[in-house]
């Protein structure tokens, strides 16, 4: 079964850093195009950041200059660290394996990140 | 960047009614348009990918056309699992905005 598995989220302070992991079965996270989405509490979708399978990584304005995606391919895991955290970033962080056309078609069950003192 | 907006934001429907969501891109995205649906508490699904092509899985009543800058979502039958909020995507280049959103509910 292919299956993504998120964690890491919690509370955090504004200015702190928290590392999120997502955890790959059944799929290699090396061979597709991986990505984090997130969503704000009642809020729509919101693109963070992908890494394609040779490497190169993307990000929102938003996040920019204060996440790093990245990947372990020996444990076949994503991860995201986010440096530098403000209240606007607090949401449910979803990670997502893309097809041939980079549309998201395997999502992992999310896991909420709250940024507040 | 592309933006992506969507209409309506919310609808009513009925089981068994045609229902019809249209999104627009800032600039042409040729194919690379997808659509997802989110059910409360849920990741989203993908639906359509490439603009008309139905993800596995996925009942044929609903349908995705377009090109260019603007697409269609079509349910061809509105069954009462299908309540839930649709968004656009572009993957034409990033970042891969997705559009504000459209939430079906019952009439």
């Amino acid at each position: 079964e292919v299956q993504l598995v998120e964690s890491g989220g919690g509370l955090v302070q504004p200015g702190g850093s928290l590392r999120l992991s997502c955890a790959a079965s059944g799929f290699t996270v090396s061979s597709n195009y991986m990505s984090w989405v997130r969503q704000a509490p009642g809020k729509g979708l919101e693109w963070v950041s992908v890494i394609y399978s040779g490497g190169s990584t993307y990000y929102a304005d938003s996040v920019k200059g204060r996440f790093t995606i990245s990947r372990d391919n020996s444990k076949n895991t994503l991860y995201l660290q986010m440096n530098s955290l403000r209240a606007e970033d607090t949401a449910v962080y979803y990670c997502a394996g893309c097809n041939a056309v980079a549309a998201p078609d395997i999502w992992g069950q999310g896991t909420m990140v709250t940024v507040s003192s | 960047d592309i933006q992506m907006t969507q209409s309506p934001s919310s609808l009513s429907a009925s089981v068994g009614d045609r229902v019809t969501i249209t999104c627009r891109a800032s600039q042409s995205i040729s194919s690379y348009l997808n659509w997802y649906q989110q059910k409360p508490g849920k990741a989203p699904k993908l639906l359509i990918y490439a603009a008309s092509s139905l993800q596995s899985g996925v009942p044929s009543r609903f349908s995705g056309s377009g090109s260019g800058t603007d697409f269609t979502l079509t349910i061809s039958s509105l069954q009462p699992e299908d309540f839930a909020t649709y968004y656009c995507q572009q993957s034409y280049s990033t970042p891969g905005a997705f559009g504000p959103g459209t939430k079906v509910d019952i009439k």
